[in-house]
């Protein structure tokens, strides 16, 4: 099975500030890769697929970029309703290992 | 507009059984592959199980593989989990979400509001 480890674990960071979470898949996955913001207490949504492809409706100053292995989600500015926890996912071949999650925080 | 509505959670003691069901709407549900994900309380996302468009396909996780069945009616739109020996550790809220269409291989794009299954005695 294919792993999906997340980095940071959590992030604390000030409103207008460029935030960076990585994703690393423990063997190749192409572009097979989506990230996912879940807001506390609410339904995960789907942010980003195929790596980079922006979900409609997504602000953009959301991006992801990466191919492989790893991969990147990005926050361009970050905004106070970005607080949420961003999970990525192989989801290509079962099982569609979700990475544990990294809780953005404002400072 | 695509809907996802399970039921089905409640609160059943250690080693019983469990079904879950997932109600959808709003698109050809005999077209998409359907998945089920769980959250225990505080943690995060966890894949549980997925079942193809015609149902002739299933894979679990390693967790429950033996223990719990995916299954789907397309006839009535309707998704189902059926739990048996159920475990403490695997109180949650179990979501179903909508993954690949025919012929093209899709990320979690719509989910249920989720349903709450609490294990204890």
């Amino acid at each position: 099975d294919i792993q999906m480890t997340q980095s940071p674990s959590s992030l604390s960071a000030s409103v207008g500030d460029r935030v960076t979470i990585t994703c690393r898949a423990s063997q190749g996955i192409s572009n097979y890769l989506a990230w996912y913001q879940q807001k506390p207490g609410k339904v995960p949504n789907l942010l980003i697929y195929a790596a980079s492809t922006l979900q409609s409706g997504v602000p953009s100053r959301f991006s992801g970029s990466g191919s492989g292995t790893d991969f990147t989600l990005t926050i361009s500015s970050l905004q106070p309703e970005d607080v949420a926890t961003y999970y990525c996912q192989e989801y290509n071949i079962a099982p569609q290992t979700f990475g544990q999650g990294t809780k953005v925080e404002i400072k | 507009q695509v809907q996802l509505v399970e039921s089905g959670g409640g609160v059943v003691q250690p080693g019983r059984s469990l079904r879950l069901s997932c109600a959808a709407s709003g698109f050809t549900f005999s077209s998409y592959a359907m998945h089920w994900v769980r959250q225990a309380p505080g943690k995060g996302l966890e894949w549980v199980a997925v079942i193809s468009y015609d149902g002739r396909n299933k894979h679990y996780a390693d967790s429950v593989k033996g223990r719990f069945s995916i299954s789907r009616d397309n006839s009535k739109n309707t998704l189902y989990l059926q739990m048996n020996s159920l475990r403490t550790e695997e109180a949650a809220v179990y979501y179903c979400a909508r993954g690949d269409i025919v012929g093209a291989i899709l990320p979690f794009d719509s989910w249920g509001q989720g349903t709450l299954v609490t294990v204890s005695s």
